[in-house]
């Protein structure tokens, strides 16, 4: 049973350009998130996808998007990257309950991503 | 950005000690869930609590859901040097389907 899997393990860019991160999702999952992780903190929700569509998102700014594919792997997108975006971005991926959240998620082991 | 309040916030034990953490939240939830996150990794699921006063046990992990819907507890028994990691709870709110991560427990523990 395939885990959640994250590319690449790490990446190095410098202030102002565009990143890409990938993800994808335990076998038999639907739903993925996205947190980012800085230094010595928890994680902070950045969004999720469902359907192929954003379903809810955290306060961060237009600069992240993402994007889900049909087959339930999805892509989050960083433009204009500033030093303060230097971080540990997770994927995690659930399974969608029928009736209301209370989705289990599952973490792949996350992207290192260094702004110089 | 918003964190739930976990504690301790560090802790050194001896190997054989059994371990207590706690994490509060000041809005209602309605799931828990407990992680253990290596250093460099990701987080990996040790317990998912979905109702007030659930108890729920994975080897020598227990956590309860507290019946206020605003807390959660996490207790590990007779520690072993394994058990070295930081520690996050995590909750979902009503009609939300974002987690909200605690500040993490630090565990060291010593041979």
């Amino acid at each position: 049973d395939a885990g959640v899997t994250q590319s690449p393990t790490h990446l190095i860019k410098t202030r102002g350009q565009q990143v890409t991160l990938r993800c994808s999702p335990k076998s038999g999952h639907d739903t993925v998130s996205w947190y980012q992780q800085a230094l010595g903190q928890g994680p902070q929700f950045i969004f999720q996808y469902y359907e192929e569509e954003e379903r809810q998102r955290g306060n961060f700014p237009d600069r992240f998007s993402g994007h889900q594919f049909p087959n339930y792997s999805s892509e989050l997108n960083v433009n204009a990257l500033l030093l303060g975006d230097s971080a540990l971005y997770l994927c995690a991926s659930s399974l969608r309950i029928q009736r209301g959240p209370r989705e289990t998620q599952y973490f792949g082991p996350g992207t290192r991503l260094l702004v110089l | 950005g918003q964190q739930l309040n976990q504690s301790p916030q560090s802790m050194f034990i001896q190997e054989g000690e059994d371990v207590s953490m706690n994490c509060t939240s000041s809005s209602i939830f309605n799931t828990w869930l407990w992680y253990k996150q290596d250093p460099g990794e990701g987080p990996v699921l040790l317990i998912a609590l979905y109702k007030a006063g659930e108890l729920t046990s994975n080897g020598r992990l227990t956590a309860q859901f507290g019946i206020t819907r605003k807390d959660s507890f996490l207790n590990i028994s007779a520690s072993i040097p394994s058990d070295v990691g930081i520690y996050f709870c995590a909750g979902q709110g009503v009609g939300t389907y974002k987690y909200i991560f605690g500040t993490g427990t630090r565990l060291k523990v010593l041979a």
